[in-house]
């Protein structure tokens, strides 16, 4: 079975650019999160998704980033515009159910160069 | 929000024992301890978890005292491949990991 899946893996922009980051969760995976990493620090959660509703969006830094997840799939998450203070690694995971059974699993991230 | 405390790094040889020993003094009634292991390239992937005493799996043990302010990862002899990252979590994983993740230990295993 494929794991939780990130494109791209790498992505370099200009400030003030936009940025669509896409997460693929495991297969029936209902719950997918997006946490990220920026330069020098912790990771952070930035939001939950239940399906295709937002379960909690506490984390989000600010209004130029929006996440979405249609259909309750896959989930992309936009950055516009970019600034330089973006750059790092956004991790997105899923999990199968809100207990405590069922664990995250973790993508690879997409690393975010802003410039 | 419960904060985490580790060691930075440590450095053990194939074959040992590691102990890595996280500090959670405002830990909630309701929160549970997660560790995760991540290596370069790739994101957090899930070890162990616990709430208290102790919890064993085919990869490590945790070991919880009953005040919960710590909890004690345990790597049986580890091998060149558990040079990795691990973070340990503490909150209520239901609704994503809200508690930042730290630092974490960086783990360097030796030949």
């Amino acid at each position: 079975e494929a794991g939780v899946t990130q494109f791209p893996s790498h992505s370099v922009i200009e400030k003030g650019q936009t940025v669509t980051l896409r997460c693929d969760p495991i297969s029936g995976h209902d719950n997918l999160y997006w946490y990220r990493r920026v330069m020098g620090k912790e990771i952070k959660f930035l939001l939950h998704f239940v399906k295709e509703s937002k379960q909690d969006e506490s984390g989000m830094p600010n209004n130029r980033f929006l996440a979405e997840r249609t259909g309750g799939t896959y989930s992309t998450l936009k950055v516009q515009p970019a600034e330089l203070e973006d750059s790092g690694v956004y991790f997105c995971a899923s999990s199968l159910g809100q207990s405590l059974s069922y664990e995250q699993y973790f993508g690879p991230g997409t690393r975010l160069t802003v410039t | 929000l419960a904060k985490t405390t580790q060691p930075i790094s440590m450095d053990s040889y194939e074959g040992q024992e590691v102990n890595i020993t996280c500090s959670h003094n405002n830990i909630a009634t309701n929160d549970y301890i997660t560790w995760y292991q991540q290596f370069p390239s790739q994101g957090p992937r899930f070890i162990i978890q616990g709430y208290k005493t102790k919890v064993t799996n085919e990869v490590a043990s945790l070991f919880i005292p009953a005040d919960r302010k710590s909890s004690t990862l345990s790597l049986p002899r580890v091998s060149l491949s558990d040079t990795a990252v691990y973070y340990c979590l503490v909150g209520d994983p239901t609704g994503g990991f809200k508690t930042i993740f730290g630092a974490g230990t960086r783990l360097f295993v030796k030949a």
